[in-house]
């Protein structure tokens, strides 16, 4: 099984300044297969990233991603009020794990 | 638009079982794969199991291997997981989320969750 380490496990910003959330991974993933999902409290996951560094449909391009074999990147410029969440990292191969989870929240 | 809706979740005691739902509208059900996920009460996201398009193939998690059945019934545009032997480590909101294949595409909707607790 493919364990995803997520740091950290909170994350305190200021709006208008810059996250930067790390996920690694216990072996490579050469395929790239790393999504980024963003949870509000009782609601489901929101996907944000896939293939490491796509952004889905509709999400502002404040948010990137970044990173390959191990070590992947989810950088959100600007924070906006809205951003502050949980956000999962998460391996999409042939047996799927997810990350801990890293809460950004507001400094 | 896309919508999952996730029901039968509930308070089960350990050793029971349970059917959870997911109704699926908005788009070509037959069309996708669908997975189950969990997650526990303040905890992190933990993949339960998927199933193809047509029902043929399904993987499982090892912590529910054995005990959790994943199906589909294209006719009637749900999903299904069929819990036996319930654990209290099951406690969980139980996601329903589409993807177009099994593996190498991540999941772009979930439905809202359903609480399943187990306790005696």
């Amino acid at each position: 099984e493919i364990v995803l380490t997520q740091s950290p496990g909170t994350l305190s910003v200021s709006p208008g300044e810059k996250a930067t959330l790390s996920c690694r991974a216990s072996q490579s993933l050469p395929t790239n297969y790393i999504a980024w999902y963003q949870q509000k409290p009782g609601q489901p996951p929101r996907l944000l990233m896939y293939g490491a560094s796509t952004r889905a449909t509709g999400i502002p391009d404040r948010f990137s991603g970044s990173g390959s074999g191990t070590d992947f990147t989810l950088t959100i410029s600007r924070l906006e009020p809205e951003d502050f969440a949980v956000y999962h990292c998460h391996q999409y191969g042939s047996s799927p794990t997810f990350g801990q989870g890293t809460k950004l929240e507001i400094k | 638009q896309v919508q999952l809706v996730e029901s039968g979740g509930g308070v089960v005691q350990p050793g029971r079982s349970l059917r959870l739902s997911c109704e699926a509208s908005g788009f070509t059900f037959i069309r996708h794969a669908f997975h189950w996920v969990r997650q526990a009460p303040g905890k992190g996201l933990e993949w339960v199991a998927v199933i193809s398009d047509d029902g043929n193939s399904k993987y499982y998690a090892d912590s529910v291997k054995g005990r959790f059945t994943i199906s589909r019934d294209n006719s009637k545009n749900t999903l299904y997981l069929q819990m036996n032997t319930l654990r209290t480590e099951d406690t969980a909101v139980y996601y329903c989320a589409r993807a177009f294949t099994l593996f190498g595409v991540p999941s772009d909707y979930w439905g809202q969750g359903t609480l399943v607790t187990v306790s005696s």
